[in-house]
């Protein structure tokens, strides 16, 4: 149980082209999710979170028009960067939490490149 | 800015040898710690969730202890296998929603 899945798993886009990355919880609800950047031999950064029917909220830095996410079923959750740059090149992961559980669960993660 | 250190940064051992890392914190934003072991190209899966000062949690050959006072919680690995090579992260929790990862120890186990 508690599976998380995202896609693509990896993407290449062009500069300036936005690209989407999905969320889903499989085999629960998550009334919260969490999606966090990671760059080359750092930590995983949170960089929001979405509440099921409610505004993300964005850590310090992590720009809302850039990076907008949208949680609008307990299952899914998107994130689309747009007019992606070659700075925005990284790995993108998310988590999803079953209601009040302690516990958060993390999907594989994508890969994007901007060339 | 709060930091969530690790170490070491990676180590390499040999099949059967038992070994074990440092996650250290601020002790004074602390509301649960967790572990979690990643492979490469997989999730992250927990390992642990610690909330109390002296806890020690087992799971199979590993386990884990959390000081809270002093900022650090130790995993250890008894008796390496190959198949234990992976990455570990901790988190420490701040709050309900807020997680802030360390950088993680890189474990490889040579057969």
């Amino acid at each position: 149980g508690a599976v998380v899945s995202q896609h693509p798993s990896w993407v290449i886009c062009k500069s300036g082209t936005s690209v989407k990355i999905e969320c889903r919880s499989l085999d629960f609800q998550a009334t919260t999710m969490f999606w966090y950047r990671q760059f080359p031999k750092q930590s995983l950064m949170l960089m929001a979170t979405s509440n099921e029917g409610s505004k993300a909220t964005y850590e310090q830095g992590v720009e809302k028009d850039k990076f907008l996410i949208n949680h609008a079923s307990l299952t899914l959750s998107t994130l689309t960067v747009t007019s992606a740059h070659p700075e925005d090149s990284s790995f993108y992961i998310c988590s999803a939490r079953p209601g009040v559980h302690n516990e958060q669960f993390f999907g594989p993660g994508t890969r994007l490149t901007v060339l | 800015i709060l930091n969530v250190e690790q170490s070491p940064q990676s180590l390499h051992v040999q099949e059967g040898d038992s070994t074990n890392f440092t996650c250290s914190f601020p002790s004074s934003n602390f509301y649960a710690l967790h572990w979690y072991r990643w492979e490469t190209a997989k999730s992250p899966e927990a390992l642990f969730v610690m909330t109390l000062n002296g806890d020690e949690k087992k799971k199979g050959r590993i386990s884990a202890t959390l000081n809270t006072k002093e900022g650090y919680s130790y995993l250890y690995i008894k008796g390496s296998q190959p198949e234990d090579s992976a990455t570990y992260l901790c988190a420490l929790r701040t709050s309900y929603d807020k997680v802030i990862f360390g950088p993680g120890t890189s474990l490889s186990v040579i057969p």
